[in-house]
């Protein structure tokens, strides 16, 4: 069985700093992992996706996020919050041994709240 | 190109009643997925549909069903509607279906449940 946790319900940082949204997975082989923004009443928004290679992913808007195999954790970075980055955010997870079906796991989501 | 369209965007319904969501994936994708998101339980995975066969199927009763169209547009059904089954439905397409594919996310249809 594969699952993933967000261990904060909200993260709150000052505008113009650093910010880290924190996510770690299990799965009985290799993950595939990837981070999704929801803004208010719209659907969620794909980020960035690690499958193989640089532990370190770039994606949109300016997040990066680094996969940490012996720590089976995949956190969510950004050096610099914009207000407008306050939103929703999702860690998903798939299991590369799960017959390469779309059966995804989500985690329970963090707010993130940037302070002006 | 277009992204993934989702009708209709809120619906009401009464208890007992039925509804049927629509979702039309981006051009060229052929697996389509459908999530329930609720403030309780979060994103929970409904059942995902590729070249018109259901691959995998989440733990929901048999009151929610689909199908997936040649046109790989899809519909997901919900009879003998019950309260709890207020939640934002959320459809993701992808090119695949395969496990590394990004799923791209319609905008949801908001239904209410009285």
């Amino acid at each position: 069985a594969q699952s993933v946790a967000q261990p904060e319900d909200q993260v709150n940082v000052a505008e113009g700093n650093p910010l880290t949204v924190k996510c770690t997975y299990s799965v009985s082989g290799n993950p595939y992992l990837f981070w999704y923004v929801q803004y208010p009443n719209r659907g969620l928004q794909f980020l960035l996706k690690y499958i193989t290679g640089d532990n370190l992913v770039k994606g949109s808007y300016g997040f990066e996020a680094e996969f940490n195999k012996s720590q089976t954790s995949f956190h969510l970075k950004k050096p610099s919050a914009l207000v407008s980055d306050s939103a929703l955010y999702f860690c998903a997870v798939r299991d590369m041994n799960s017959g390469g079906y779309q059966k995804v796991t989500f985690g329970t989501g963090t707010k993130l709240q940037v302070i002006p | 190109k277009a992204g993934v369209t989702q009708t209709p965007r809120y619906l009401i319904k009464t208890r007992g009643q039925q509804v049927t969501l629509s979702c039309s994936p981006i051009s060229g994708h052929r697996s389509v997925s459908w999530y329930q998101q609720t403030p309780g339980q979060g994103l929970q995975f409904l059942f995902e549909y590729f070249s018109e066969t259901q691959r995998n199927k989440g733990n929901f009763p048999g009151r929610f069903s689909g199908r997936q169209f040649s046109n790989s547009r899809s519909e997901m059904n919900v009879s003998t509607l019950e309260l709890g089954d207020s939640a934002l439905y959320l459809c993701a397409s992808s090119s695949l279906g395969q496990s590394f594919d990004t799923q791209y996310f319609g905008p949801g249809t908001r239904l209410t449940v009285l």
